[in-house]
């Protein structure tokens, strides 16, 4: 089974409007870290946000925030206000455990464009 | 906050050739480093750990003698093509686990900028 799912190849949003990207995890492991990354066209990896297992509150970081639903194992990315600079590919990790040497797992992507 | 580099940002060289890359942590220590693959449009592929001072970790399917991954200290980590073909032409992506206590987040990956490879 796939550790991350990521089922929007493509999203399209408004200047200014707010847009939802989904992923979804797999996990036996109580523990584990969940992250989202911003992909330019210039192929660098930008951290946007983390979320902890054991976190009682969604993480936000700035316009990012992160709707953690333990439950439902879920952790979609919100972003507020989008900016044509935003028009990147987003990826959805996870980390099972916590040791610094663990892989992380990633997600196939979705493309964000931003419409002006 | 902590950086990693990658030497080179691209490459271009002939079929049968080896490249080298290298993956350098700038402001902190890294025992652990990762080396991914990413085509385009795809995500990243886990190629290998590779771990300091000892034998990387190759995931199922990479070719250990094709790929040489060494680690030889606590802020570099190389990763070799060995005979080049057209088909390792890709953008490879090395990153490195941030530790607590050396002025970065102790839960986050550090990304280098990538490498893009192109073999003719």
């Amino acid at each position: 089974a796939q550790k991350i799912t990521q089922t929007q190849p493509g999203m399209f949003v408004q200047e200014k409007e707010a847009v939802t990207l989904d992923c979804t995890y797999d996990t036996s492991d109580p523990s584990y870290g969940l992250f989202w990354y911003k992909q330019p066209s210039s192929g660098e990896m930008i951290f946007l946000i983390y979320q902890g297992s054991y976190d009682q509150q969604n993480a936000t970081e700035g316009r990012y925030s992160l709707n953690f639903q333990k439950a439902r194992k879920s952790a979609n990315l919100v972003i507020s206000a989008s900016q044509l600079g935003d028009s990147a590919m987003y990826f959805c990790a996870m980390r099972e455990g916590w040791s610094q040497g663990n892989q992380f797992y990633f997600g196939t992507g979705t493309s964000l464009t931003v419409i002006p | 906050g902590a950086v990693v580099s990658q030497h080179p940002s691209w490459v271009i060289c002939k079929s049968g050739t080896s490249v080298k890359i290298e993956c350098r942590s700038l402001d902190f220590q890294a025992t652990t480093m990762f080396w991914y693959r990413q085509f385009p449009k795809q995500s990243l592929m886990l190629m290998a750990t590779s771990n300091e001072g000892s034998k990387a970790t190759y995931e199922q399917g990479v070719e250990k003698d094709k790929f040489l991954i060494n680690h030889a200290s606590l802020t570099l980590s190389t990763l070799t093509v060995t005979s080049a073909h057209p088909e390792d032409s890709s953008f490879y992506i090395c990153s490195a686990p941030g530790v607590p206590g050396q002025g970065s987040l102790s839960y986050e990956q550090y990304f280098g900028p990538g490498t893009r490879l192109t073999v003719t």
